[in-house]
């Protein structure tokens, strides 16, 4: 259980295009999501909490208007990233929280964004 | 404020020997601890994870951790480790009492070698 994806796995763009990635709890309904920033040989950081329903809550620094995230259904949350440049190039993973288990972050596969 | 601190930034060991990746926190307040794993191009896995009840905790693959409060340390410990081990380990710390957010430790490259 606790299975979470992410689509695309990987993904290549020209710069100025904007770029969709998909989170889905696939075997539990996620009242949370999480999205992350990892860049080389580096620690993951939080870049916004995301809740069904709601406004994410975006980390200091993380610019709302150029990552978009939103959370329409108990299983999806989106992040997309609008007119990317190359310094958006990153690997972007998500993670969910369930309904019943607030205290362990099921994490996705992670998406590698590469902006040409 | 939370900050978790892994020691190591790599760790050579050569197959079947036995492993310790080294974590401490510093919290005023009770925490949850928890040991990811990554895999090249690949997401966090779960290894294991402190929210209460016995200091020993273990996990899957073989490892296992022990909380010390006393020290505010979360070693993460194998006692014989094979080639596919080689990854990098996340520690992470969050507030107890329900959902907070992860604090992450910098990450320890663990080599296996043959």
């Amino acid at each position: 259980g606790a299975v979470v994806s992410q689509h695309p796995s990987w993904v290549i763009c020209k710069s100025g295009t904007s770029v969709k990635i998909e989170c889905r709890s696939l075997d539990f309904q996620a009242t949370t999501m999480f999205w992350y920033r990892q860049f080389p040989k580096q620690s993951l950081m939080l870049m916004a909490t995301s809740n069904e329903g709601s406004k994410a809550t975006y980390e200091q620094g993380v610019e709302k208007d150029k990552f978009l995230i939103n959370h329409a259904s108990l299983t999806l949350s989106t992040l997309t990233v609008t007119s990317a440049h190359p310094e958006d190039s990153s690997f972007y993973i998500c993670s969910a929280l369930g309904r019943r288990s607030t205290d362990t972050q099921y994490f996705g596969p992670g998406t590698r964004l590469t902006v040409l | 404020a939370q900050s978790v601190t892994q020691l190591d930034s790599q760790v050579p060991v050569f197959e079947e020997a036995p492993v310790e990746l080294r974590c401490n926190y510093s919290s005023s307040v009770s925490v949850y601890l928890f040991w990811y794993v990554q895999y090249p191009n690949q997401g966090l896995q779960l290894l294991l994870k402190y929210l209460s009840g016995s200091t020993l905790v273990k996990g899957i693959n073989g490892f296992e951790a022990e909380f010390n409060k006393s020290q505010t340390s979360f070693h993460l410990r194998k006692p014989s480790v094979h080639i596919s081990d080689t990854a990098e380990y996340f520690c992470a710390a969050s507030l107890s009492g329900g959902y907070n957010k992860l604090i992450f430790g910098a990450g320890t490259r663990l080599a296996v070698h043959p």
